[in-house]
């Protein structure tokens, strides 16, 4: 059984750039959650996905963006880079959207903005 | 709102003593509750949950936590710990059934060992 992996795990980009972050969940979860974690703080929630629809949204501005797609990966946009999204990016993935479902965290792709 | 509180940032311990990390919550309901551990470099590890039912909930690596909903804490616990155990952990709430169902996390306490 593989794991969630996280592509790539480092990126450096420059404030107005675009980065996409690309995330494959564990075999057989349907559910995708992104997360930023910046540094000494703890993860906070961007967005789900659940059977390629956006379920449910944390206090971030639409220039975070996602996609699922039908075998259940999922990628993360952000647009119009900020110095402040210099953060951790962490993807879990999970059987079901319920928050009671254990979340399967991948290592995170480290993001640094310029 | 919901919300979690980790009070201390950063604790110290000698191997081999009992270990205890705080943690405090707000929420309307009751909670499902979490505890995660991350190790540099390295993705978050789910410790133990707690949905309801036995107030003491036992984890992986020798970890429990117990639930207190008077003082609305679920505080981690290991009788003896072990070099391995420096980490940083992160108590969460989960948010929600079926839409916007998010795990709010803490701001983590991070736990270093004397050996």
């Amino acid at each position: 059984e593989t794991g969630v992996t996280q592509s790539p795990t480092h990126l450096i980009k420059t404030r107005g750039q675009q980065v996409t972050l690309r995330c494959s969940s564990q075999s057989g979860h349907n559910t995708v959650s992104w997360y930023q974690q910046a540094l000494g703080q703890g993860p906070q929630f961007i967005f789900q996905y659940y059977r390629e629809e956006e379920n449910g949204r944390g206090n971030f501005p639409p220039r975070f963006s996602g996609l699922q797609f039908p075998n259940y990966s999922s990628e993360l946009n952000v647009n119009a880079l900020e110095l402040d999204d210099s953060a951790l990016y962490l993807c879990a993935s999970s059987l079901g959207r319920e928050s009671g479902n254990e979340q399967f965290f991948g290592p995170g792709t480290r993001l640094t903005v310029l | 709102a919901q919300s979690v509180t980790q009070p201390d940032i950063h604790i110290t311990v000698s191997e081999g003593a009992s270990l205890e990390l705080r943690c405090n919550y707000s929420y309307g309901a009751t909670p499902y509750l979490f505890w995660y551990v991350q190790s540099p470099g390295q993705g978050l590890q789910l410790l133990l949950k707690y949905f309801s039912g036995d107030t003491l909930v036992q984890g992986i690596k020798g970890f429990e936590a117990e639930f207190k909903r008077s003082q609305s804490s679920f505080n981690l616990r290991k009788p003896s710990v072990h070099w391995s155990d420096a980490a940083e952990y992160f108590c969460a709430v989960g948010a929600g059934y079926s839409s916007a169902s998010k795990i709010i996390f803490g701001s983590g306490t991070r736990l270093s060992i004397r050996p």
